[in-house]
C-alpha cells in the first residue's frame, strides 16, 4: 500500500492522559499536514511540515499539541493532558510541491475519544 | 480573511437523479480549487483540481465548474448512485500559501 497511513485508527483515552498519533506519508511527498475534524465540519488546519521543518502552526492550537517530523518522513502528533474538547478525527495528508496543483492525499484518520 | 462557504449543508436525492453542489470563496490571491469526497469515517479523496484558467473539469460522473470572476464553483453529479452518499468538500488554495482553506462540506445522501 503506497497511500498515507495513520496509526492508530481509533484511540480512547481518559481526560488528562497524553496521546501520540503517527502518520506515514507517501514516500516521495515532501509536505505533510495535520488536520482536526469534528462531525459536520470540514478539516481544520493544525500544522504542516516541508521535509523536516515545521513551517506553520495554527494560532488556534494550544501548547498542549506538538508535532514532529524528525527525518522528513513519518510524523507524530502528541496531545498532552487531553481534554474532552480534543475528541475529534485527526487527519494527516501529504503532497509534493513538485507535483500538479499540490493535490493532498489523506490518510484514514485517527478517531480520538476523550472520556 | 480567507473563507469557503458551501451550500446546501445537506441534500437528499433519489438514485439516478442529478444534483449540483455550490462553493463560494473569498480566498485571494487564488491558486487552485479542489473538490474532495469524504466517506464516513475515512479521509477525503480528491475528485478534481482546477486552476485559474480552467472553468470546467470532469471526472467520470463528476463535473466541476469554476467562475474565477464571481469566485464560485459547482460540482455536478450525474446519474447518482448509492455510493455517492458522502460529504463533498470544497478546498481553495491561495498562491504562496502553505495551507488551504476548507469548506464545511455538503452531506449528500442518495436513497434507492
Amino acid at each position: 500500500d503506497t497511500g498515507v497511513s495513520q496509526d492508530p485508527r481509533h484511540k480512547i483515552t481518559k481526560r488528562g492522559q497524553n496521546v501520540t498519533f503517527r502518520c506515514d506519508p507517501i514516500s516521495e511527498h515532501n509536505r505533510l499536514y495535520w488536520y482536526r475534524q469534528t462531525l459536520g465540519q470540514g478539516p481544520e488546519f493544525l500544522t504542516y511540515f516541508q521535509n523536516e521543518a515545521q513551517l506553520e502552526k495554527s494560532r488556534l492550537l494550544s501548547d498542549r499539541f506538538s508535532a514532529e517530523r524528525p527525518k522528513g518522513s513519518f510524523s507524530t502528533l502528541e496531545i498532552q493532558r487531553t481534554e474532552q474538547g480534543d475528541s475529534a478525527m485527526y487527519l494527516c495528508a501529504s503532497t509534493s510541491t513538485r507535483g500538479e496543483g499540490e493535490k493532498l492525499f489523506f490518510g484514514s484518520g485517527t478517531q480520538l475519544s476523550v472520556l | 480573511k480567507n473563507q469557503v462557504e458551501q451550500s446546501p449543508q445537506s441534500l437528499i436525492i433519489l438514485e439516478g437523479k442529478n444534483c449540483t453542489l455550490q462553493c463560494n470563496y473569498t480566498v485571494s490571491p487564488f491558486s487552485n480549487l479542489r473538490w474532495y469526497k469524504q466517506d464516513t469515517g475515512r479521509g477525503p479523496v480528491s475528485l478534481t483540481i482546477m486552476t485559474f484558467s480552467e472553468n470546467t473539469k470532469s471526472n467520470g460522473r463528476y463535473t466541476a465548474t469554476l467562475d474565477a470572476d464571481t469566485k464560485q464553483s459547482s460540482l455536478h453529479i450525474t446519474a447518482s448512485q448509492l455510493s455517492d452518499s458522502a460529504s463533498y468538500i470544497c478546498v481553495v488554495s491561495a498562491t504562496g500559501a502553505g495551507k488551504s482553506t476548507f469548506g464545511d462540506g455538503t452531506t449528500l445522501t442518495v436513497k434507492p
